[in-house]
Order: C-alpha cells, then sequence, then structure tokens
C-alpha cells in the first residue's frame, strides 16, 4: 500500500522569506503523480502543484517549487518570498496515474509571521 | 474550470435524525466521487468511492449502513449520515476526478454538527 510521510506538523516563516515542507511516500509503483494540496481556514481544497513521477524536471509555479527526489520518494514544496495568504494547512499527496484515488499525508500547519 | 458543488456547506442537527449531503460535479460527468472525513488539524481520510451505477467501495472501518453513498447520475453523488451521533460531528468533503489524469476537483465541504 501507497503511504505519504509528513515529518513536520507545523512549520513557521517570516514574511518574504523561504520555507520547505517535507514529504516522503512510499511505493513500489513508478507511474505516479505527486501533489500539494493548500488547505487555508476556509477548508477549501487547492491545489498548489503537481509532479509527473516520469519527468526529472522539478515542477514550478511562480513562488512554489518542488524537490522531486524518486529514488529516496521524496518531494519537497519549497515556497519563496512567503506572503501572509501563505499561511494553511499544506497536504502532501500520491495518486497512481492509472488511478484517481489520492493518498494523503498528514499535514503541515504553516504559519506566516508578518 | 471544472467546479464541485458541495451542499449544504454547514448543518446542524439533532442525534437520531439522518443528513443527506450532495456533491455535484457542475461542467463535466464523474463517474467516480469521493467522500472524505477530516477531523480538526488532521488529514483527509478517504471513506468510500461512490461509483455511478453500482455500489460504492467503502474503506475499511467505515459502517456501510451509517453512510449511505448513493450515486443517482453521472453528475451526483449524495451522502446520508443515518442515526446521527455527536460523534460522527466532523468535516465531510467530496472530490471528482475530471478529465484523464487531471487532478481532483474537491467540494468545498460540509461541517456537520451533531447535538
Amino acid at each position: 500500500a501507497q503511504t505519504v510521510t509528513q515529518s513536520q506538523p507545523e512549520m513557521s516563516v517570516q514574511e518574504a522569506e523561504t520555507v520547505t515542507l517535507s514529504c516522503t511516500y512510499d511505493t513500489s509503483e513508478s507511474d505516479y503523480y505527486l501533489f500539494w494540496y493548500k488547505q487555508p481556514p476556509s477548508r477549501q481544497m487547492i491545489l498548489v502543484i503537481r509532479q509527473e513521477a516520469y519527468k526529472q524536471q522539478n515542477a514550478t509555479e511562480n513562488r512554489f517549487s518542488v524537490n522531486f527526489q524518486k529514488a529516496a520518494k521524496s518531494f519537497s514544496l519549497k515556497i519563496s518570498d512567503s506572503q501572509l495568504g501563505d499561511a494553511a494547512m499544506y497536504f502532501c499527496a500520491y495518486k497512481l496515474t492509472s488511478g484517481s484515488r489520492l493518498t494523503f499525508g498528514e499535514g503541515t500547519q504553516l504559519t506566516v509571521n508578518p | 474550470g471544472a467546479v464541485v458543488s458541495q451542499h449544504p456547506s454547514r448543518v446542524i442537527c439533532k442525534s437520531g435524525t439522518s443528513v443527506k449531503i450532495e456533491c455535484r460535479s457542475l461542467d463535466f460527468q464523474a463517474t467516480t466521487m469521493f467522500w472524505y472525513r477530516q477531523f480538526p488539524k488532521q488529514s483527509l481520510m478517504l471513506m468510500a468511492t461512490s461509483n455511478e451505477g453500482s455500489k460504492a467501495t467503502y474503506e475499511q472501518g467505515v459502517e456501510k449502513d451509517k453512510f449511505l453513498i448513493n450515486h443517482a447520475s453521472l453528475t451526483l453523488s449524495t451522502l446520508t449520515v443515518t442515526s446521527a451521533h455527536p460523534e460522527d460531528s466532523s468535516f465531510y468533503i467530496c472530490s471528482a476526478p475530471g478529465q484523464y489524469n487531471s487532478p481532483l476537483h474537491f467540494g468545498n465541504g460540509t461541517r456537520l454538527t451533531v447535538t
């Protein structure tokens, strides 16, 4: 079974600084997707970024980028120039390419200090 | 973009009553929908997979008779919490996959409070 682990229950960062959220996963499959979702206090699930496992290039979306290490099964999220609006719970998630079911990590609560 | 509409956003009910939560895909068809439960400051826990035209697939430990799921059409899935108890109070979220390999689209969730 696939598992996703986020070892940082809470993180904090100063506004305009950079923060990295960690995620590791366990799978015997080779064809899958990885995602980072943001859940602000409104509890709406917002897709931040996604990575296809077959791609070696790390995905980037504006201030958000990932460090995907397939052999190490690691998928960290870097947030640059942190903004107050980035404060939220962040979930790392895994999905097989052939399926729709998402497996979520435990989440990391990010606080952005002004 | 694809939108999933979930209603109601909040509901308060008394113990012993039943509550129905609807999840609609507004501009796409969804043969599969997922229902999650989330406790405060915790992750999303998959409860069941709703399948249009067939029975839902429940995760281990989820009571089928308490959490009734019906996938009535290609755009609607419902979750009915039967004989609700205070311990059923939680945040329930539905999601649906869009086109092939697109990310899941999530509803805005339903906060259920059972008094």
